[in-house]
């Protein structure tokens, strides 16, 4: 069975840096694009980026591109989403999502990652 | 960058047949996918390559592409489909997605 699990909900003040995380299992995760989502509150859903995991090939969407940084750990199956320095228009919950292997759409999804950012 | 453009709700009644469109130019030249998203869920996918229904998703969801607009149609609609509608279709390696559209069943 495919699962991505993120890493939990988290609180931050603004300034302060965050990595989150997204663990693939019961697929190639090496050999399949992921990438992560952003949806802020009552607002639609915003690609950020995708990445290869296997040469940790990254694209990111140019509004986010210097904003967060992309990257994997192909040794332990996971993704990660980072900032350097949060403000509180980054809060939002954050999706990981799998392309499917056709690459026409995002087939698997984790549960979400909440980041607050407030003072 | 690619815009897909949706109605921000639609209502129908319970039984009823629904329409969501999703619009972007020459779209009918790209795989339009329909995601379902409920609170606190992440989207579940519920048409692919503009008609294809994944295994587990009832057969009163169906697409279409053409032109540039396309459509999602859930007949027969149930409460339970009540939930924000999104289009997606790929701009390069970028997925594009539409603004979501809120269908209320009632």
């Amino acid at each position: 069975e495919v699962q991505l699990v993120q890493s939990g909900a988290e609180v931050k003040k603004p300034g302060e840096s965050l990595k989150i995380s997204c663990k693939g299992s019961g697929y190639s995760f090496t050999t399949t694009w992921i990438g992560w989502v952003r949806q802020m509150p009552g607002k639609g859903l915003e690609w950020m980026g995708i990445i290869y995991p296997d040469d940790s090939d990254v694209r990111y969407t140019p509004s986010f591109q210097g904003q967060v940084a992309i990257s994997a750990d192909k040794s332990i199956n996971t993704i990660y989403l980072q900032w350097k320095s949060l403000k509180a228009a980054d809060t939002a919950m954050y999706f990981c999502a799998r392309r499917d292997a056709s690459g026409s759409y995002l087939d698997h999804w984790g549960q979400g990652t909440l980041v607050t950012v407030s003072s | 960058s690619y815009e897909l453009t949706q109605p921000p709700s639609v209502s129908v009644s319970p039984g009823q047949a629904a329409s969501i469109t999703c619009s972007g130019d020459k779209l009918e030249n790209k795989f339009v996918c329909w995601y379902q998203k409920k609170p606190g869920q992440p989207p579940v996918v519920v048409i692919y390559q503009d008609k294809k229904r994944p295994s587990g998703i009832p057969e009163r969801f169906s697409g279409s592409n053409s032109g540039n607009t396309a459509t999602l149609t859930i007949s027969g609609s149930q409460v339970l489909d009540e939930a924000d509608y999104f289009c997606q279709a790929w701009d390069g390696n970028s997925p594009a997605f539409g603004g979501g559209t809120k269908l209320t069943v009632l």
